[in-house]
Parts: C-alpha cells; sequence; structure tokens
C-alpha cells in the first residue's frame, strides 16, 4: 500500500536534548512537509521541500533542522533550541507541480505527538 | 502573501441537522482550496477539493462545498450530519505558480450532538 509513515507515534523528549522524528513516503512524491500542530493555532508550516537535497524554512522554522537526502525520507529534528517542542507534528507529500495539474492533493501521516518532560 | 480564515472555532449542531463551516481566503492570485478533516490523534484527510471548472464541488461522506470568487469564500455543507462526522475540519489553500506550499486555517471543530 502507498502511502506516508510517521514515527514514532508518541515521543518524550527530556529539556535540552534534540530528538529526529521519522518521516517515509512510498508514493514517489518530489514534495515534503512539516507542519506543526497546536490547539487552536491550526497546522503552521515548519520546513518544505520540492525536491532532493533542497528545502526551505516554512513560517515557525526557529529550533527545528530537517534533511533531504533521499526523495522517500524527510527526518525532522527537534533541536533544544526550539523553546516549547510539545505539540502535534504532522508530516505530509504531494507531487510537484510546475504547471497546472490536477495532482494536488497532499497526503499526511498519522502524526507524531511530541512531549517535553 | 496566501492566508486562509475559519471564522468559527467551535460548531455544534444536532445530529440529522445541516452544516456550514465557513472559510474565506486571502490571495493576490487564483488559487486552488481543500477541505481536510482530522479524528482525534490522526493525521489529514481530504474531503474535496477546487482546481477548477465548476464552483460547486462535491467530495467523500456527503459533503460539498462551493467556491464564491467574489467574495472569496469556500464555505463546506452538509444537508444532514452524523454523529460520526463529528471531528475537526481544516480549509487549505495553494495559491496557482506558488509551488506546492499549502496554507492552512485555524480549524474548526464540529460536534454533532443527539
Amino acid at each position: 500500500d502507498g502511502g506516508i509513515t510517521q514515527s514514532p507515534k508518541y515521543l518524550f523528549r527530556k529539556e535540552g536534548q534534540n530528538v529526529t522524528l521519522s518521516c517515509e513516503q512510498n508514493l514517489n512524491h518530489d514534495a515534503m512537509y512539516w507542519y506543526r500542530q497546536d490547539p487552536g493555532q491550526g497546522l503552521r508550516l515548519i520546513y518544505y521541500s520540492q525536491i532532493v537535497n533542497d528545502f526551505q524554512k516554512g513560517d515557525i522554522a526557529e529550533g527545528y533542522s530537517v534533511s533531504r537526502e533521499k526523495k522517500e525520507s524527510f527526518p525532522l529534528t527537534v533541536t533544544s533550541a526550539q523553546k516549547n517542542p510539545t505539540a502535534f507534528y504532522l508530516c505530509a507529500s504531494s507531487l510537484r507541480r510546475d504547471s497546472l495539474s490536477m495532482n494536488t492533493e497532499a497526503f499526511f501521516g498519522q502524526g507524531t505527538r511530541l512531549t517535553v518532560v | 502573501a496566501q492566508s486562509v480564515t475559519q471564522l468559527d472555532s467551535q460548531v455544534p449542531v444536532f445530529e440529522e441537522a445541516p452544516v456550514e463551516l465557513r472559510c474565506n481566503y486571502s490571495s493576490s492570485v487564483s488559487v486552488y482550496l481543500f477541505w481536510y478533516v482530522q479524528y482525534p490523534n490522526q493525521g489529514l484527510q481530504l474531503l474535496l477539493k477546487y482546481l477548477s471548472g465548476s464552483t460547486l464541488v462535491k467530495g467523500i461522506n456527503g459533503f460539498e462545498a462551493e467556491f464564491n470568487k467574489s467574495q472569496t469564500s469556500f464555505h463546506l455543507r452538509k444537508p444532514s450530519v452524523h454523529i460520526s462526522d463529528t471531528a475537526e475540519y481544516f480549509c487549505a489553500v495553494i495559491t496557482k505558480g506558488g509551488g506546492n506550499k499549502l496554507t492552512f486555517g485555524t480549524g474548526t471543530q464540529l460536534k454533532v450532538e443527539l
């Protein structure tokens, strides 16, 4: 089955530690995204990548880092510089679109709930 | 820059009643519009999308939405809701020619009561 997989589902981190969230997709999508979800704030874009070895900051990139060494993988590292990391993190992917296309849907993983203890 | 506004953070409704969830967007160029649904502790699932053509779009689970360019709106409707429709609903936009950057609204929690 094609899809997008996030792991782990739940993650606990001690203050001052870095932690990496995994996101893998087998949909052959070029574009991948990381969103952070907090109650009442909807989804906010952290980082996105349109193609392998390239990524751009989203609206709230501070305290986060990413890499895109492979098309199917887009891991997110939450660093100790992120002051309030407790949140629900969602990864998504979509076809890259340089011209009008019907396939502009984004597919989402099931999310990772990160808690700082 | 594009933005999405969902005016209602919560919408309570009785089962079998109609419902409308409101969404307005702001963009200086043409857009693609989406509605997603999220059940507790789950990812997002696409309900429907407007890319071009007919302004009335039908989606899964009996939902539909109408694109109104003059009012920059894309309200979601269902004529008769069910308990299982209780979830959070997100409106989202992509600007044409702006790459694949998807911008979301803050979400509307739909609570269906007996």
